[in-house]
């Protein structure tokens, strides 16, 4: 059973847009949340994380916003780029986050100069 | 955080031989895990790599199949073994803990079997 679900699949923005990329979980130990940046031919690179504790966190353009009674968390991209274009993956983990890491399905982003 | 390097880069192997992938960390880190990956999808885990013990293997994969090594708190091998062309993938090292908190990959080993 899937346990971190992620949508939408693909998503195409003009620059200066704002991508929301949304994911839900269902398992409630889950306590790290992760993004991961992923160019063609590169592994994933972590991008930014956050903890059920806080409800946003912002590293740049990149902002996370979470909702712990609802089970989602979502990522923002202000003033987005060309080179923005990636897929992006969200995650979760549990214990602080030093055990395994259970992916969504990844969504596609095209920034369109 | 810590920096992964993973090879071979790519392969092309005949089926029912083996390939082995090496990841090596910089730094000593807490945890190891391989992950497979299939072109534009997403990653699945296929074990833990446990240093000085045996790996802890997610449902769908096996030992026998796919052996690892971790010798150490920063070195780490994956076997792809009797290799069939369903076996072609992009395959992933990653390491968490040690000095920067965080999960790290490797830039992945990109199989073909023929």
């Amino acid at each position: 059973q899937q346990q971190v679900k992620q949508s939408p699949q693909s998503l195409i923005v003009q620059k200066g847009g704002i991508p929301i990329i949304n994911c839900a979980y269902e398992n409630t130990a889950f306590d790290y949340f992760p993004w991961y940046q992923q160019f063609p031919g590169k592994g994933p690179a972590l991008l930014i994380a956050i903890r059920p504790d806080v409800s946003e966190k912002k590293e740049g353009r990149f902002t996370i916003s979470f909702n712990k009674s609802a089970k989602q968390f979502s990522l923002h991209i202000m003033d987005s780029q060309p080179g923005d274009s990636a897929t992006y993956f969200c995650a979760a983990s549990s214990t602080g986050g030093y055990q395994k890491v259970t992916f969504g399905t990844g969504t596609k982003l095209q920034v369109i100069p | 955080s810590a920096v992964i390097s993973q090879k071979p880069s790519r392969d092309i192997c005949q089926r029912g031989t083996s390939l082995t992938i090496q990841c090596q960390v910089d730094s000593q880190v807490t945890m190891m895990f391989w992950y497979r990956q299939q072109p534009g999808q997403s990653l699945t885990l296929i074990a833990t790599a446990n240093q000085g013990s045996e790996a802890t293997y997610e449902s769908g994969f096996v030992i026998d199949k796919f052996p690892i090594s971790r010798p150490n708190l920063t070195f780490s091998t994956l076997t792809v073994s009797n290799m069939s062309p369903e076996d072609s993938s992009i395959y992933l090292c990653s390491a968490a803990g040690g000095a920067n908190y965080g999960y790290t990959f490797g830039s992945g080993t990109r199989l073909t079997v023929v």
